[in-house]
Protein backbone atom coordinates (compact mmCIF):
# COMPACT_ATOMS: atom_id res chain seq x y z
CA UNK A 1 0.00 0.00 0.00
CA UNK A 2 1.19 3.12 -0.82
CA UNK A 3 2.16 5.52 1.87
CA UNK A 4 3.51 9.29 2.62
CA UNK A 5 4.69 10.88 5.31
CA UNK A 6 5.46 14.20 6.54
CA UNK A 7 7.62 15.79 9.26
CA UNK A 8 7.60 17.61 11.49
CA UNK A 9 3.60 17.48 12.08
CA UNK A 10 4.31 21.07 13.14
CA UNK A 11 6.05 23.88 13.36
CA UNK A 12 6.38 27.58 14.70
CA UNK A 13 8.31 30.01 13.30
CA UNK A 14 9.04 34.03 13.23
CA UNK A 15 8.59 35.82 10.18
CA UNK A 16 11.98 35.79 7.84
CA UNK A 17 12.83 32.57 9.38
CA UNK A 18 13.66 29.73 6.86
CA UNK A 19 11.79 26.33 7.31
CA UNK A 20 12.21 22.71 5.51
CA UNK A 21 9.63 20.78 5.67
CA UNK A 22 9.77 16.82 4.84
CA UNK A 23 7.91 14.18 2.93
CA UNK A 24 8.87 10.61 2.66
CA UNK A 25 7.22 8.53 0.27
CA UNK A 26 6.65 4.72 -0.68
CA UNK A 27 4.74 4.57 -3.70
CA UNK A 28 4.69 1.31 -6.01
CA UNK A 29 5.62 2.73 -10.01
CA UNK A 30 6.59 6.55 -8.51
CA UNK A 31 5.54 8.68 -10.83
CA UNK A 32 5.07 12.16 -9.00
CA UNK A 33 5.11 14.12 -6.33
CA UNK A 34 2.82 17.04 -5.72
CA UNK A 35 2.74 19.63 -3.17
CA UNK A 36 -0.17 21.42 -1.79
CA UNK A 37 -0.86 24.54 0.79
CA UNK A 38 -4.31 24.10 2.64
CA UNK A 39 -5.18 27.79 4.43
CA UNK A 40 -8.73 27.55 4.80
CA UNK A 41 -10.27 24.62 3.20
CA UNK A 42 -9.40 24.67 -0.85
CA UNK A 43 -5.86 23.23 -0.83
CA UNK A 44 -3.92 25.04 -3.47
CA UNK A 45 -1.09 23.44 -5.64
CA UNK A 46 2.45 24.63 -4.96
CA UNK A 47 4.53 22.33 -7.32
CA UNK A 48 4.53 19.03 -8.99
CA UNK A 49 7.63 17.32 -9.10
CA UNK A 50 8.14 13.70 -11.85
CA UNK A 51 10.89 11.38 -12.49
CA UNK A 52 12.09 13.73 -14.81
CA UNK A 53 12.58 17.00 -12.77
CA UNK A 54 14.06 16.95 -9.22
CA UNK A 55 13.75 20.65 -8.30
CA UNK A 56 11.18 23.30 -8.48
CA UNK A 57 11.08 27.14 -7.85
CA UNK A 58 8.81 29.78 -7.35
CA UNK A 59 9.64 32.93 -5.60
CA UNK A 60 10.53 32.02 -1.99
CA UNK A 61 9.26 28.63 -2.34
CA UNK A 62 11.39 25.88 -3.75
CA UNK A 63 10.95 22.02 -3.52
CA UNK A 64 13.67 19.22 -4.20
CA UNK A 65 12.94 15.35 -5.18
CA UNK A 66 15.36 13.12 -4.46
CA UNK A 67 14.47 9.75 -5.93
CA UNK A 68 17.27 7.68 -4.79
CA UNK A 69 15.82 8.55 -0.79
CA UNK A 70 12.39 8.63 -1.57
CA UNK A 71 11.49 11.78 0.13
CA UNK A 72 11.13 15.67 -0.71
CA UNK A 73 11.53 18.60 0.68
CA UNK A 74 9.60 21.74 0.30
CA UNK A 75 11.62 25.53 1.41
CA UNK A 76 10.69 28.22 2.48
CA UNK A 77 12.87 31.43 2.77
CA UNK A 78 12.35 34.85 4.41
CA UNK A 79 8.87 33.42 5.27
CA UNK A 80 5.79 36.04 6.19
CA UNK A 81 2.59 35.17 8.33
CA UNK A 82 0.77 34.87 5.09
CA UNK A 83 2.78 31.42 4.64
CA UNK A 84 1.13 30.09 7.95
CA UNK A 85 -0.97 26.87 6.60
CA UNK A 86 -1.46 23.45 6.33
CA UNK A 87 1.35 22.09 3.88
CA UNK A 88 0.13 18.83 2.00
CA UNK A 89 2.47 16.68 0.60
CA UNK A 90 0.92 13.47 -2.15
CA UNK A 91 1.35 11.07 -4.46
CA UNK A 92 -0.85 9.89 -7.40
CA UNK A 93 -1.28 6.05 -7.59
CA UNK A 94 0.44 3.84 -10.52
CA UNK A 95 -3.01 3.31 -11.83
CA UNK A 96 -4.74 6.78 -11.03
CA UNK A 97 -3.42 10.33 -11.63
CA UNK A 98 -6.46 11.59 -9.36
CA UNK A 99 -6.22 8.98 -6.52
CA UNK A 100 -3.98 10.87 -4.46
CA UNK A 101 -2.37 9.50 -0.90
CA UNK A 102 -1.75 12.35 0.93
CA UNK A 103 0.80 12.94 3.93
CA UNK A 104 -0.57 14.00 7.16
CA UNK A 105 0.11 17.43 6.71
CA UNK A 106 2.89 20.06 8.43
CA UNK A 107 1.42 22.69 10.21
CA UNK A 108 3.19 25.89 9.83
CA UNK A 109 2.72 29.10 11.67
CA UNK A 110 4.69 32.01 11.14
CA UNK A 111 4.65 34.81 14.18
CA UNK A 112 5.28 38.21 13.17
CA UNK B 1 -11.82 30.86 -15.82
CA UNK B 2 -14.06 29.91 -12.92
CA UNK B 3 -12.25 27.48 -9.97
CA UNK B 4 -14.05 24.23 -8.62
CA UNK B 5 -17.50 25.14 -6.96
CA UNK B 6 -18.96 23.46 -4.13
CA UNK B 7 -22.35 23.57 -2.38
CA UNK B 8 -23.76 24.20 0.15
CA UNK B 9 -20.40 25.22 1.95
CA UNK B 10 -22.08 24.10 5.34
CA UNK B 11 -24.13 21.55 6.01
CA UNK B 12 -25.46 20.13 9.42
CA UNK B 13 -27.02 17.25 9.74
CA UNK B 14 -28.60 14.04 12.36
CA UNK B 15 -27.65 10.70 12.75
CA UNK B 16 -29.70 8.41 9.67
CA UNK B 17 -30.23 11.01 7.42
CA UNK B 18 -28.89 11.59 3.88
CA UNK B 19 -26.85 14.20 2.67
CA UNK B 20 -26.29 15.20 -0.93
CA UNK B 21 -23.02 17.71 -2.23
CA UNK B 22 -22.42 18.95 -5.24
CA UNK B 23 -19.93 19.34 -7.19
CA UNK B 24 -18.68 21.63 -10.33
CA UNK B 25 -15.31 21.02 -12.22
CA UNK B 26 -13.26 23.96 -13.98
CA UNK B 27 -14.73 24.19 -17.16
CA UNK B 28 -13.38 21.58 -20.10
CA UNK B 29 -12.25 19.23 -16.81
CA UNK B 30 -13.79 15.80 -16.99
CA UNK B 31 -12.62 13.98 -14.62
CA UNK B 32 -13.77 14.61 -10.78
CA UNK B 33 -12.62 13.26 -7.71
CA UNK B 34 -14.15 13.38 -4.03
CA UNK B 35 -11.90 13.41 -1.10
CA UNK B 36 -12.64 13.19 2.79
CA UNK B 37 -10.66 15.19 4.87
CA UNK B 38 -10.63 14.55 8.82
CA UNK B 39 -8.69 15.83 11.50
CA UNK B 40 -7.63 11.85 12.86
CA UNK B 41 -7.28 10.17 9.26
CA UNK B 42 -6.17 13.36 7.13
CA UNK B 43 -7.53 13.46 3.01
CA UNK B 44 -8.55 10.33 1.92
CA UNK B 45 -9.90 9.66 -1.56
CA UNK B 46 -12.97 8.80 -1.95
CA UNK B 47 -13.76 8.00 -6.01
CA UNK B 48 -13.33 9.55 -8.84
CA UNK B 49 -16.07 9.96 -11.80
CA UNK B 50 -14.70 10.39 -15.83
CA UNK B 51 -17.43 10.75 -18.52
CA UNK B 52 -20.15 9.50 -15.96
CA UNK B 53 -18.84 6.61 -14.77
CA UNK B 54 -16.89 5.68 -11.73
CA UNK B 55 -13.51 5.32 -12.62
CA UNK B 56 -11.78 4.85 -9.39
CA UNK B 57 -12.93 3.55 -5.82
CA UNK B 58 -11.47 4.28 -2.60
CA UNK B 59 -12.30 1.96 0.55
CA UNK B 60 -15.08 3.73 1.64
CA UNK B 61 -18.48 1.62 2.70
CA UNK B 62 -21.16 1.50 0.29
CA UNK B 63 -23.01 4.28 2.00
CA UNK B 64 -20.77 6.59 0.15
CA UNK B 65 -21.81 7.07 -3.46
CA UNK B 66 -21.64 9.14 -6.58
CA UNK B 67 -22.59 10.59 -9.83
CA UNK B 68 -21.45 12.13 -12.85
CA UNK B 69 -23.57 14.40 -15.60
CA UNK B 70 -23.30 14.79 -18.78
CA UNK B 71 -21.23 18.20 -17.83
CA UNK B 72 -19.45 17.17 -15.87
CA UNK B 73 -20.51 18.09 -12.57
CA UNK B 74 -20.77 15.55 -10.03
CA UNK B 75 -22.84 14.75 -6.80
CA UNK B 76 -21.52 12.62 -3.86
CA UNK B 77 -24.36 11.24 -1.68
CA UNK B 78 -23.75 9.44 1.76
CA UNK B 79 -27.10 7.71 3.19
CA UNK B 80 -27.48 6.74 6.58
CA UNK B 81 -25.14 9.24 8.54
CA UNK B 82 -22.75 7.95 11.15
CA UNK B 83 -21.42 10.50 13.41
CA UNK B 84 -18.07 9.88 12.03
CA UNK B 85 -19.10 10.88 8.52
CA UNK B 86 -18.62 14.94 9.92
CA UNK B 87 -15.42 16.03 7.96
CA UNK B 88 -14.72 18.65 5.11
CA UNK B 89 -15.57 16.79 1.90
CA UNK B 90 -13.62 18.25 -0.75
CA UNK B 91 -13.96 17.84 -4.48
CA UNK B 92 -10.95 17.85 -7.20
CA UNK B 93 -11.34 18.17 -10.81
CA UNK B 94 -8.38 17.43 -13.81
CA UNK B 95 -8.37 17.60 -17.13
CA UNK B 96 -8.63 13.98 -17.76
CA UNK B 97 -7.00 12.40 -14.52
CA UNK B 98 -4.14 11.23 -16.30
CA UNK B 99 -0.59 10.87 -14.49
CA UNK B 100 1.18 14.28 -14.38
CA UNK B 101 -1.97 16.44 -13.94
CA UNK B 102 -2.25 18.58 -10.88
CA UNK B 103 -5.61 18.70 -9.25
CA UNK B 104 -7.36 21.25 -8.46
CA UNK B 105 -9.45 21.56 -5.81
CA UNK B 106 -12.55 23.60 -4.42
CA UNK B 107 -13.57 24.64 -0.98
CA UNK B 108 -15.31 21.86 0.05
CA UNK B 109 -18.57 21.15 1.96
CA UNK B 110 -18.15 20.90 5.62
CA UNK B 111 -20.21 18.38 7.17
CA UNK B 112 -21.45 18.32 10.45
CA UNK B 113 -23.65 15.13 12.35
CA UNK B 114 -25.12 15.57 15.12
Amino acid sequence: EDKVVQSPLSLVVHEGDTVTLNCSYEVTNFRSLLWYKQEKKAPTFLFMLTSSGIEKKSGRLSSILDKKELFSILNITATQTGDSAVYLCAAPKETSGSRLTFGEGTQLTVNP
Amino acid sequence: KAGVTQTPRYLIKTRGQQVTLSCSPISGHRSVSWYQQTPGQGLQFLFEYFSETQRNKGNFPGRFSGRQFSNSRSEMNVSTLELGDSALYLCASTTLGGQNEKLFFGSGTQLSVL
